[in-house]
């Protein structure tokens, strides 16, 4: 049975301070990563990743693939209080059917 | 506002009453797709559709829900005789095409309540 698993299930942290948000999967015919941030309301596409080893970054978000251990990682530096969201992580396999599985997210709450 | 649009944002039904959830797609975006988001779950996919077509429709229950994308106007995800347990966010995405290099972006959702 597919699988996506987030970690941390939720995180309290400080204004400045820098986090890491874990996605481990195990799915048949993978074809990529995908990482959204969602607050109150539509989730916002952050990320989409297919190639093992290759940096994403947009701002103070970052984040890369590792297709050999099964997971990614979302970096985010110097948060701020509007970091404040869930941060799901879904992946797109190779069926034809083009539909994301997705995990339960990770919780961020930023505290000034 | 060039994004996802759903209606209406927020629905309240009585058991055994139809829902009607409504959402047009991104201009230019021919793929649509409906997830349901159970509080405190993640979003579980339901169908995938093109124009006139239901390309997959895995996550659908196989009673009382159905979907479509007409020619003309917006998808529709209807759910008929609804019950308590239909209580949920369900969400619109929308992509250019299928590929691999096609995110999907999403709409701000249709908030179900089942009284």
């Amino acid at each position: 049975e597919d699988k996506v698993v987030q970690s941390p299930l939720s995180l309290v942290v400080h204004e400045g301070d820098t986090v890491t948000l874990n996605c481990s999967y195990e799915v048949t015919n993978f074809r990529s990563l995908l990482w959204y941030k969602q607050e109150k309301k539509a989730p916002t596409f952050l990320f989409m990743l297919t190639s093992s080893g290759i940096e994403k970054k947009s701002g103070r978000l970052s984040s890369i693939l590792d297709k050999k251990e099964l997971s990614s990682i979302l970096n985010i530096t110097a948060t701020q209080t509007g970091d404040s969201a869930i941060y799901l992580c879904a992946v797109d396999r190779q069926t034809g059917a083009n539909n994301l599985f997705f995990g339960t997210g990770t919780r961020l709450t930023v505290i000034p | 506002n060039a994004g996802v649009m759903q209606n209406p944002r927020h629905l309240v039904r009585r058991r055994g009453q139809e829902a009607r959830l409504r959402c047009s797609p991104m201009k230019g975006h021919s793929h649509v797709y409906w997830y349901r988001q159970l509080p405190e779950e993640g979003l579980k996919f339901m169908v995938y559709l093109q124009k006139e077509n239901i390309i997959d429709e895995s996550g659908m229950p196989k009673e009382r829900f159905s979907a479509e994308f007409p020619k003309e106007g917006p998808s529709i995800l209807r759910i008929q005789q609804v019950v308590r347990g239909d209580s949920a966010a369900y969400f619109c995405a929308s992509s250019r095409g299928g590929g691999s290099n096609q995110p999907q972006h999403f709409g701000d959702g249709t908030r179900l309540s089942i009284l």
